[in-house]
Order: C-alpha cells, then structure tokens, then sequence
C-alpha cells in the first residue's frame, strides 16, 4: 500500500517569495491534515480537511496561508508571502475515516528554509 | 485547552537499558493517547495507542505504555534498548470533547542510545 506522498522534499526560498507544497494522501482515506513542525517542538495542526470540506483551520495564519483540497483527494498548501518563521517542516497526514482514535498516516513532509 | 507534556527533550540510556520516556496529558476526561517516533528525514510513525480499552498498550518494535489515570501519564518503555531505536518520540493526545478529532502533540523526546 502507498503511502502518503508529499513534494517537494526541500524547498529554500527568500522571505516575500511565494512557495506551494503538495500532498496525495493514502487512497480511500477521508480526512487531511496538515501540520507545522518548527525546530524542536512538535507538529502542530495547521488545517483539517474531511472530504473537500475544512473541519479546523483555527490555527491557520489566513492572511498568508491558504489549502485547498480539489476532489476530496490531493491538498496544495501555500504560504504567500513567506516570513522568517516559517523556516519549518510541514508534514502531511491523512487517516479513514477521521474519527476518535483513528490512525493519521504521516508523509515524509516538506523542509521549507526562508532567509 | 488539552496539552501534553514531555519531560526532557534528551534521554541517552546504554544499549540494552530500559528505555522510559515521560508523557504527562492535562485533562479532567482521559483523551486517547498516541506514541509516534520519528526517524531523520522521515514522518512520523504511530507506535501505539490507547482508546480506554486496556490500560497496557503494546506497540511496535518492542515498545509498551502504560495509561494511569490517576497521575494522568502515559509513559513508553522498552525493556532493552537497540542502536535502532534512536530516534524522536512525540506523545500526542485526541480530546475526546474536540469533535475534530486533532491530534495535540508534545514537544517530543530525542532518544540516544550509547553502544
């Protein structure tokens, strides 16, 4: 079974720039996650998605981020424009169906550096 | 707001030593609890979980934790520790009250093991 693909591995930009990460969750599975997980400290939920309905997006910055899941499948998360802090891996997860104690598959996630 | 507690962000034990790393939840109702590792330049990986069935929960890869309500922990341990276990740990909780289902993470453990 595949398991959750993400892309780019790593990606470096300068702050102000524009920067999109992809995610292809395991077939079948409903929900999606994506997490930020700075250095030292542990994932931290950015936006939940079940189907191509947002369930949490509560600690999303909404003025320069932003997710979308087209067809309840693939996610796109962007960051525009990109800050210091947001020097960080962003992890994909995805898990079926989404309920209490379900499992959340984790992908490689995405190694942003902003400077 | 449910969090998590990991005491001590290092913990270097010799190769076949026990292995004890701490996880400390704060919530009047027991949330389900989550062990994740995670490896260099991979995601997470579940290792065990407890959903209030039995209060000693087997994982993978020899792990085990046991859920104490009363000191509200859910501590990992390993009876022998293997160079392959080198790793980051992270001890996640699920609210049952949080009708998202996300999971709330600690700031994780890095374990070393000595040869």
């Amino acid at each position: 079974e595949a398991g959750v693909a993400q892309s780019p591995r790593y990606k470096i930009i300068e702050k102000r720039q524009s920067v999109a990460f992809w995610c292809n969750p395991i077939s079948g599975h409903a929900t999606l996650y994506w997490y930020q997980q700075i250095l030292g400290q542990g994932p931290k939920l950015l936006i939940q998605f079940q189907n191509n309905g947002v369930v949490d997006d509560s600690q999303l910055p909404k003025d320069r981020f932003s997710a979308e899941r087209l067809k309840g499948v693939d996610s796109t998360l962007k960051i525009q424009p990109a800050k210091l802090e947001d020097s960080a891996v962003y992890l994909c997860a995805s898990s079926f169906p989404g309920t209490r104690g379900s499992i959340q598959y984790f992908g490689a996630g995405t190694r942003l550096s902003v400077l | 707001a449910q969090s998590v507690t990991q005491l001590g962000s290092h913990v270097s034990v010799s190769e076949g030593a026990l292995v004890l790393l701490r996880c400390n939840y704060s919530s009047s109702v027991p949330p389900y609890l989550f062990w994740y590792v995670q490896y260099p330049n991979q995601g997470l990986q579940l290792l065990l979980k407890y959903t209030s069935a039995a209060t000693l929960v087997k994982g993978i890869n020899g792990f085990e934790a046991e859920f104490k309500k009363s000191e509200t922990s859910f501590h990992l341990t390993k009876p022998s520790a293997h160079m392959s276990d080198a790793a980051e740990y992270f001890c996640a909780v699920s609210d049952q009250r949080d009708s998202s289902y996300k999971l709330i993470f600690g700031s994780g453990t890095r374990l070393l093991v000595r040869p």
